[in-house]
């Protein structure tokens, strides 16, 4: 089963908003990645974090490394409507090799 | 250049015929991954290969499930006398070598079991 909690599970953004969200775990990793997945398409890779307490920005997206290395987060500024999409954490544990472990998703969504 | 290619992009087939569907990696990548994904779900794990080392198999849910790499390239995901609850998405995925962990995705194969 999955180790990642990532939550929420889905939100509703206006534009111009802030957004936030996050992984955790009770597991150590030594890798975070975080992806975007827009209909129909494959995930993308967005932003990936290496060292505990990393931060590292890619455009309007932060995301860190927490110092644990049992969480991280992500956020994205002044969200814009191409923002949508489901939004995947993903972490390489400490005892498992190169494989990966993904959260179940964050959906983001424009509010009517 | 080149992204990770899956084809066919849409596949619709009837419960008991078996179906392959093929992954080319980005080219120079050593590592291999197929994942499913079902509607609204994430990611799941089914097979790994990486250079001419034996696959890991872990993630495969059946023994219908099989994937071959020939040449340490291409792959290829067969699944046999499908079953309803085999429609997904399947997604492939690359990475470097053994010790990326940025794994680049291809655009999935959208499979339907009528």
């Amino acid at each position: 089963g999955q180790q990642l909690n990532q939550s929420p599970q889905s939100m509703f953004i206006q534009e111009g908003e802030d957004v936030s969200m996050n992984c955790t775990s009770s597991s150590i990793f030594n890798t975070w990645l975080w992806y975007k997945q827009d209909p129909g398409e494959g995930p993308v890779l967005l932003i990936a974090l290496y060292k505990a307490g990393e931060l590292t920005s890619n455009g309007r997206l932060t995301a860190q490394f927490g110092i644990t290395r049992k969480d991280s987060f992500l956020n994205i500024s002044a969200s814009i409507p191409s923002d949508v999409g489901i939004y995947f954490c993903a972490g390489q544990l400490y005892n498992a090799g190169n494989m990966l472990t993904f959260g179940g998703g964050t959906r983001l969504m424009v509010k009517p | 250049g080149a992204g990770v290619s899956q084809s066919p992009s849409n596949k619709v087939t009837e419960k008991g015929k078996d179906v392959e569907l093929r992954c080319d990696p980005i080219s120079g990548h050593t590592a291999l991954y197929w994942y499913r994904q079902s509607l609204g779900q994430g990611l799941e794990f089914l097979i790994y290969f990486q250079g001419n080392s034996a696959p890991d198999k872990s993630g495969l849910p059946s023994d219908r499930f099989s994937a071959e790499r020939t040449g340490g390239s291409v792959s290829t995901l067969t699944i046999q006398r499908t079953q309803q609850e085999d429609s997904a998405v399947y997604l492939c995925a690359s990475s470097l070598s053994q010790k990326s962990y940025e794994q680049y995705f291809g655009p999935g194969t959208r499979l339907t079991v009528t």
